[in-house]
């Protein structure tokens, strides 16, 4: 597909358990963001990937989620242990290039429900 | 204080009204985003703006980097604009890039 893709679309865990969430940026796209979603609430920024580091990992809640890509394309969120409170809609985006001259539009995916019970 | 703050929060009106959805920041931005998320949750980027206006159809979206302040514009307003409005500020700094989010403006169009 053209778009972005994220996986799983719903996942149900218990507490406790290790999660592992999946993007699949658009082919091409440099810039890749997480976001999370949790209900009622706003669009909250956890880490951004420009290739495959992250300059900066202090949007990351706790040090139970880790997110890493690899070969510039996909991007994995880890979050273990998890908690009642980890649960959210977890959203990625990818953009084309990212310069502080050239920003470029985020491309989102329709992003990963999750639910601890 | 959050560093991006909307307005209103919640918006009803008739079709056919023009729509107008505040946004101001208090950080330095490289880039303003409109997103539209839809209420089935998808997210789409309207805008992303740094200066002057911007029109697409019957969106218009303008900023003013003095004021900090963006609006988001909608004419002849139609059922199907419903959804939230969220204005985002996207900041780079040394090669972090993050963007801040508004707590969204929920718009609903009656028929």
């Amino acid at each position: 597909g053209a778009g972005v893709s994220q996986s799983p679309s719903n996942k149900v865990t218990e507490k406790g358990k290790d999660v592992e969430l999946r993007c699949d940026p658009i082919s091409g796209h440099t810039a890749l963001y997480w976001y999370r979603q949790s209900l009622g609430q706003g669009l909250e920024f956890l880490i951004y990937f420009q290739g495959n580091s992250a300059p900066d990992k202090s949007g990351l809640p706790s040090d139970r989620f880790s997110a890493e890509r690899t070969g510039g394309s996909v991007s994995t969120l880890t979050i273990q242990r998890t908690q009642q409170e980890d649960s959210a809609v977890y959203l990625c985006a990818s953009s084309l290039v990212i310069t502080e001259l050239s920003n470029q539009p985020q491309h989102f995916g329709d992003g990963t429900r999750l639910s601890i019970l | 204080k959050n560093e991006v703050e909307q307005s209103p929060q919640n918006l009803t009106a008739q079709e056919g009204e023009f729509i107008t959805i505040n946004c101001s920041y208090s950080v330095g931005i490289s880039a303003l985003h409109w997103l539209q998320q839809h209420p089935g949750g998808g997210i789409v980027s309207l805008f992303m703006l740094s200066s002057g206006k911007k029109k697409h159809g019957r969106l218009i979206a303008t900023i003013n980097i003095q004021e900090k302040h963006s609006s988001l514009h909608i004419t002849a307003s139609h059922p199907r604009d419903s959804a939230v409005y969220i204005c985002a500020a996207h900041i780079s700094n040394f090669g972090n890039e993050k963007l801040t989010f508004g707590t969204g403006t929920r718009l609903t169009i009656i028929p």
